[in-house]
């Protein structure tokens, strides 16, 4: 296992316009989260799966932003009308807690979004 | 609310010790945890400690947790010009459902 892939790693895109990335959490992993890390600051938490039911979303999960996880394994991030603000590198991590504790989260690499 | 708090930058000379400080809010935080992070990368785990330890050593990395006082250090011996990066310091919060991050603190090392 090569570890948690995100794709793309970089986008540019026009503002108003649609975009998706996608995140290939570690096989066994149930759980994946999205994260939203701006310059200068520590990722802020988006969304999480277990397995396929979507458990929590962030309040900076507007209405413009969707997360699914259709069959448990990848997960897709789309945003809708894109904003200047929406600028910042998208974070994916899965994890395989133990019971119900959280233990250790693996990260991808990221993608950078930049909107013009 | 939950809330991870450290110093944004720190200096120090190759071949002496960090150490890089952080205090959290979320008391039921089951484990606490050091990311480090490189220009243009991502996350990398670098540790984590259980809330019912106070002190765990992994070859050069040192963490001491202090739970009373919610404060949480790093201390990297013999640091390398390629430990320069940015370290975060993360909490799990809602009894370990999720992470919160603090802002990060920039380690740079001079030769």
């Amino acid at each position: 296992d090569t570890g948690v892939s995100q794709d793309p790693r970089h986008k540019i895109t026009k503002r108003g316009q649609n975009v998706t990335f996608r995140c290939d959490p570690i096989s066994e992993h149930n759980r994946l989260y999205w994260y939203r890390q701006t310059l200068g600051q520590g990722p802020e938490f988006l969304t999480y799966f277990q397995n396929e039911a979507q458990l929590e979303k962030s309040r900076l999960l507007s209405d413009r932003f969707s997360a699914e996880r259709p069959k448990g394994s990848f997960s897709t991030l789309e945003i809708q009308r894109t904003e200047q603000g929406d600028s910042a590198m998208y974070l994916c991590a899965s994890s395989s807690p133990q019971g119900m504790v959280l233990t250790e989260a693996f990260f991808g690499q990221g993608t950078r979004l930049t909107v013009v | 609310g939950e809330d991870v708090e450290q110093s944004l930058f720190l200096s120090v000379r190759e071949g002496d010790s960090s150490v890089i400080n952080c205090t959290y809010t979320d008391s039921s935080s089951t484990y606490l945890y050091w990311y480090k992070q490189e220009p243009g990368a991502g996350l990398q785990l670098l540790t984590y400690i259980f809330s019912n330890m106070d002190m765990k050593q992994d070859q050069r990395l040192t963490v001491l947790l202090n739970k009373k006082d919610k404060h949480l250090s790093l201390r990297i011996a013999d640091t390398q010009t390629g430990d320069s990066a940015i370290y975060f310091c993360a909490e799990s919060i809602n009894y370990g459902q999720n992470f919160v991050f603090g802002p990060g603190t920039r380690l740079s090392v001079l030769p």
